[in-house]
């Protein structure tokens, strides 16, 4: 079945510090990969995606994930996080069958404390 | 223009009665979701259409009937409504299946 695992529920974190938040998923297919991110109270929106190409994409406010085929992850990290990033952070994939669906890992609460 | 819009944002009902969530968008796409987000933050996909067409039913409830007259819309009724099926709601699109997901900003059921 296919699945996506973020392993940890909440990251803790100072804020300037660097944050790295887990991506598995399972694969026997090629994929689409993207992270969302959840403010409180409100929808998701796209944080970054990967579709092809380079397999380091990068968001406009400085968030990264790699793409590592061998090891199914899409990690995201970020090399000096603030207080407006504490939010939470979904992973999300397409697999390229021929179902439209769109799956999601459970989250990961990133707390950036003071 | 809002993207993707639900009406309502907010619904508390009592446990048995029937209630709809409706959703739009105006970005033109052919496919469209409905997911569930429980208390921990879950976000587990319901139903999925593509050109009107039901693609994904994932093992929901018959008392989950998902409605779309056209592409631009994909409403959500619910009967019977139990305590369980309090969360918020998110209706969201999709144009290929290489783009992004666009997102409702949910609607959150309360059933009491």
């Amino acid at each position: 079945a296919q699945s996506v695992t973020q392993l940890d529920s909440q990251v803790p974190v100072f804020e300037e510090a660097p944050v790295e938040l887990r991506c598995n998923y399972s694969s026997s297919v090629s994929v689409y990969l993207f992270w969302y991110v959840q403010y409180p109270n409100q929808g998701l929106q796209l944080l970054l995606k990967y579709l092809s190409g380079s397999t380091l994409v990068e968001s406009i406010n400085g968030f990264e994930a790699e793409f590592n085929k061998s090891q199914t992850s899409f990690h995201l990290r970020k090399p000096s996080v603030h207080i407006s990033d504490t939010a939470e952070y979904f992973c999300a994939v397409t697999w390229m069958d021929s179902s439209y669906k769109l799956i999601f890992g459970s989250g990961t609460r990133l707390l950036v404390r003071p | 223009d809002t993207a993707v819009s639900q009406t309502p944002k907010y619904l508390v009902t009592q446990m048995g009665n029937d209630k709809s969530i409706k959703c739009e968008q105006n970005l033109g796409h052919d496919t469209m979701y409905w997911y569930k987000q429980d208390s921990k933050k879950f976000l587990k996909i319901m139903f999925s259409y593509n050109n009107k067409e039901l693609i994904i039913n994932e093992t929901v409830p018959n008392r989950f009937s998902p409605k779309s007259p056209d592409k631009a819309h994909l409403n959500l009724h619910i009967n019977s409504l139990e305590l369980g099926d309090s969360a918020v709601y998110f209706c969201a699109s999709q144009g290929r299946v290489n783009t992004e997901a666009f997102f409702g900003q949910g609607t959150r059921l309360t059933v009491v």
